[in-house]
């Protein structure tokens, strides 16, 4: 059974960083891309991070680039996200997802909170 | 950046109705749509990918067609636990979600 299992999350002030961590199981987790969606309170969902099955390549939207960065280390099968000039519009729930070779995500964590709030 | 437009944007519908929910893209994106299902404090489930294929393990009354812009999501007789927010994906290039439609019973 794929599970996905995301720590990391809490309050964090305005311009401060935070780093999230998955940890995968039931699956070969360096065959696939995985990737980070988040999800503000109330709102859709927003695609954050994605990374290739090696580490070799990182691909990110405008709203975080060059100040998220997304890793993984294959050895312990476990995704990172670490977060940095954080702002109040990255307040939301954050999302591991498995990336299917089609592309888009069949599995996904159950999710960690991050606030940013003075 | 592609622009996923879903609607509507809510739908109240009875125990056994057909529902159809709409996806349009912002550009032709070939047949790369998925559809997810939201319970209310849940992770997004994946429900239909590449427009029309059903995940393993999802009930036959969730169908998708469409290709190019518009894409549909049926549900072929409603059920109570069907009650959830639907969100369409596009991965053609990189990813955009559509706003969701959120289902409820009438």
């Amino acid at each position: 059974e794929v599970q996905l299992v995301e720590t990391g999350g809490g309050l964090v002030q305005p311009g401060r960083s935070l780093k999230l961590s998955c940890v995968a199981s039931g699956f070969t987790f360096n065959n696939y891309w995985m990737s980070w969606t988040r999800q503000a309170p109330g709102k859709g969902l927003e695609w954050v991070a994605s990374i290739t099955n090696s580490g070799g390549s990182t691909y990110y939207p405008d709203s975080v680039k060059g100040r998220f960065t997304i890793s993984r280390d294959n050895a312990q099968n476990t995704l990172y996200l670490q977060m940095n000039s954080l702002r109040s519009e990255d307040t939301a729930t954050y999302y591991c997802t498995r990336a299917d070779y089609g592309g888009y995500s069949d599995y996904w964590g159950q999710g960690v909170m991050v606030t940013v709030s003075s | 950046d592609i622009q996923m437009t879903q609607s509507p944007s809510f739908l109240s519908a009875s125990v056994g109705d057909r529902v159809t929910l709409s996806c349009k893209a912002s550009q032709n994106i070939n047949k790369y749509l998925a559809w997810y299902q939201q319970k209310l404090g849940e992770a997004p489930k994946l429900l239909i990918y590449n427009a029309n294929s059903l995940q393993t393990g999802i009930p036959s009354r969730f169908s998708g067609s469409g290709s190019g812009t518009d894409f549909t999501l049926t549900i072929s007789s409603l059920q109570p636990e069907d009650v959830a927010t639907y969100f369409c994906l596009q991965h053609n290039s990189w990813y955009t979600f559509g706003a969701g439609t959120k289902l409820e019973l009438k």
